[in-house]
């Protein structure tokens, strides 16, 4: 199974809109509605972000949503804030009952 | 609150098998809604997911093809707990492994929602 892709980096000022995309196929990001986005800092353990491609866990801003169009998922976070840089990483069940991640983003706040 | 404690030595021969071992406090590994996986990270593979165990009448597990004739997700209903045995292990295999837990519900959710600390384990010899 192949790592979901994703770009290496993205960036964006305080304040304003980034979106990452995660790009797989159809036996995994686009045949199920089970996209979920995690947030990792340098030394920690992953926090799940988003499940289900678009739900939100109780205590997450809601300046983080997702979507997906066809084999491509997208995290997109509004009003950046310095504590949003981080490493992002979205992961995907696939048709082989197992689970993908992608090869992680790096977001820098300017 | 639920929490994931996880213990294992850090340092592994080559060939012999890497064991770790995931505690769960406020849940229970019989739960018949959550799974409990586990997840590695290195700098070359970047985070993989291992494989899962979880109770739905019966005991199921799922494997990630990349390991599946080296691993052994096994629960510890006595000590609320699980435990991951990977073999044959090689240099490749030196990573941060996690315990981590899907809470489902009425069915899988395939998301991670609480995680271990995290063991940083090195193959060696």
């Amino acid at each position: 199974q192949s790592a979901l892709t994703q770009p290496a980096s993205v960036s964006g000022s305080p304040g304003q809109s980034i979106t990452i995309s995660c790009t797989g196929t159809s036996s995994d990001v686009g045949g199920y509605n089970y996209v979920s986005w995690y947030q990792q800092h340098p030394g920690k353990a992953p926090k799940l972000m988003i499940y289900e491609v678009s739900n939100r866990p109780s205590g997450v801003p809601d300046r983080f949503s997702g979507s997906k169009s066809g084999n491509t998922a997208s995290l997109t976070i509004s009003g950046l804030q310095a504590e949003d840089e981080a490493d992002y990483y979205c992961s995907s069940y696939t048709s082989s009952s197992t689970q993908v991640f992608g090869g992680g983003t790096k977001l820098t706040v300017l | 609150q639920v929490q994931l404690q996880q213990s294992g030595p850090g340092l592994v021969k080559p060939s012999q098998t890497l064991s770790l071992t995931c505690a769960i406090s406020g849940d229970s590994v019989s739960s018949n809604s959550a799974a409990w996986n586990w997840i590695r990270q290195s700098p070359s593979r970047g985070l993989e997911w291992l494989g899962r165990t979880y109770y739905r009448s019966k005991w199921y597990n799922d494997y990630a093809v990349s390991v599946k004739s080296r691993i052994t997700i096994n629960p510890d209903t006595s000590k609320n707990q699980f435990s991951l045995q990977l073999n044959s292990v090689t240099p490749e295999d030196t990573a941060v492994y996690y315990c981590a837990r899907d809470p489902g519900g009425s069915y899988l959710r395939f998301a991670f929602d609480i995680w271990g600390q995290g063991t940083m384990v090195t193959v060696s010899s």
